[in-house]
């Protein structure tokens, strides 16, 4: 069974980058399936923020406009988020997530438990 | 792209809920349900319009035609209440609708 953890500071200030690593047990990173990253503001909805495969190759949310990093770490069976020049609208609680093929496209079959961040002075 | 989910469904316990997600010529993509119960992670309960992951009740069906794809929850319980979001994929990225509250009276 595939397990996800993310980690990372719960607090950053406004205009600083936020850092987040999600630990992968119970499968690879290296495996053919994207790693993704989704964030969910309080009271709010689900939003995705981008992915990554397992030859570094990522794709994001255009509504980022290119502030938001994902990188991969096969040593470690981990993959990490960097989102730069954060503001309180950011503060959210932030997944990551499993990608499996379906029919036509993916689908995320495994979740972490999420991790609030905060950006606040 | 844009996914149009109602903000609530209320049903009573026993009965069936349908839950839309309506999206331009939403038919012809792939959608994938999730529900999200208070304070917990997303959880994979419909996949591919139709299907359902293993361990989800077979109460849980989904399908999808022209404008809207429907979450249906048959024989409703207490434990159904929960948030439920769409999920599609255009060019390259994901979208989730903005999610349905389900109360169950």
């Amino acid at each position: 069974q595939v397990q996800l953890q993310e980690s990372g500071p719960g607090l950053v200030k406004p205009s600083g980058t936020l850092s987040l690593t999600c630990a992968v047990s119970g499968g690879s990173v290296n495996s053919d399936n994207w790693w993704t990253w989704v964030r969910q503001p309080p009271g709010k909805g689900l939003e995705w923020i981008g992915e990554i495969y397992n030859s570094g190759n990522t794709n994001y949310n255009p509504s980022l406009r290119g502030r938001a990093t994902i990188s991969l770490d096969k040593s470690k069976n981990q993959f990490s988020l960097k989102i730069s020049s954060v503001t309180a609208a950011e503060t959210a609680m932030y997944y990551c997530a499993r990608s499996v093929r379906g029919q036509l496209d993916d689908h995320f079959d495994h979740w972490g438990q999420g991790t609030l961040v905060t950006v606040s002075s | 792209y844009v996914l149009t989910q109602p903000p609530s469904v209320s049903v009573a316990p026993g009965k069936t809920a349908r839950i839309t997600c309506g999206g331009n010529n939403i038919g012809g993509k792939s959608v994938h349900w999730y529900q999200q119960r208070p304070g917990q992670a997303p959880i994979l309960v419909v996949y591919d319009d139709s299907d359902r992951p293993s361990g989800i009740p077979e109460r849980f069906s989904g399908s999808n035609s022209g404008n809207t794809a429907t979450l249906t929850i048959s024989r409703v319980e207490a434990g159904d209440e929960a948030d439920y979001y769409c999920q599609v994929w255009d060019s390259s990225t994901s979208v989730f609708g903005g999610g349905t509250k389900l109360n169950v009276l």
